[in-house]
């Protein structure tokens, strides 16, 4: 399983943009990326799922580069209530049962 | 989206006792559910693989003797902490897996948790 590396924690403002870049440098050809997200004392929500390009959806956009090295979640014009931690995952598509690996993960801290 | 649920969302015992813990998939049969342990502030590590109708796969390092998982149905998975001590308590998470299909990237839905504290 593809080790990955995220920043331990961020700070921003209500209406900013935020970026969390996340770092799998031997992610695998069959590899997806995924993002969640987990409040205190709950369980970790699903966000967004890529696998090369861009991907958007309701909530976030996700960037991965031609090399697949990396990949940026952004969150649009942040509000308090996105204070959470996010996960940045990769794992196999779909072949069987995969089981998840979670790093430290990003605390982002959402400010007035 | 697809829904699993935990029972309890918290539980408080007493030393030595035993605690269940149920997982259920709402509205999707999950053939595979993951168990999850979270202490405050860290990350979630996994520990154990639940399949239905056969023998859990355990971490390396967890207990199986201690931490009884039982698959029963492929709906319902349940985590048992036998002989409960204050070391156990923790924010245990379950997650399940919909069935797949074909070119489509596996994603894991997650329990709300369940907070035990052992006293």
């Amino acid at each position: 399983l593809a080790k990955t590396t995220q920043p331990i924690s961020m700070d921003s403002y209500e209406g900013q943009e935020v970026n969390i870049t996340c770092s799998h440098n031997n992610i695998a050809t069959n590899d997806y990326i995924t993002w969640y997200q987990q409040f205190p004392s709950q369980g970790p929500r699903f966000i967004i799922q890529g696998y090369k390009t861009k991907v958007t959806n309701e909530v976030a956009s996700l960037f991965i580069p031609a090399d697949r090295k990396s990949s940026t979640l952004s969150l649009p014009r942040v509000s308090l209530s996105d204070t959470a931690v996010y996960y940045c995952l990769v794992g196999a598509m779909n072949t069987g049962f995969q089981k998840l690996v979670f790093g430290t993960g990003t605390r982002l801290l959402v400010s007035p | 989206g697809a829904v699993v649920s935990q029972h309890p969302s918290w539980v408080i015992c007493k030393s030595g006792t035993s605690v269940k813990i149920e997982c259920r998939s709402l509205d999707f049969q999950a053939t595979t559910m993951f168990w999850y342990r979270q202490f405050p502030k860290q990350s979630l590590m996994l520990m154990a693989t639940s399949n239905e109708g056969s023998k859990a796969t355990y971490e390396q390092g967890v207990e199986k003797d201690k931490f009884l998982i039982n698959h029963a149905s492929l709906t319902l998975s349940t985590l048992t902490v036998t002989s409960a001590h204050p070391e156990d308590s923790s924010f245990y998470i379950c997650s399940a897996r919909p069935p797949g299909l074909a070119g489509v990237a596996d994603t894991q839905y997650f329990g709300p948790g369940t907070r035990l504290t052992v006293l």
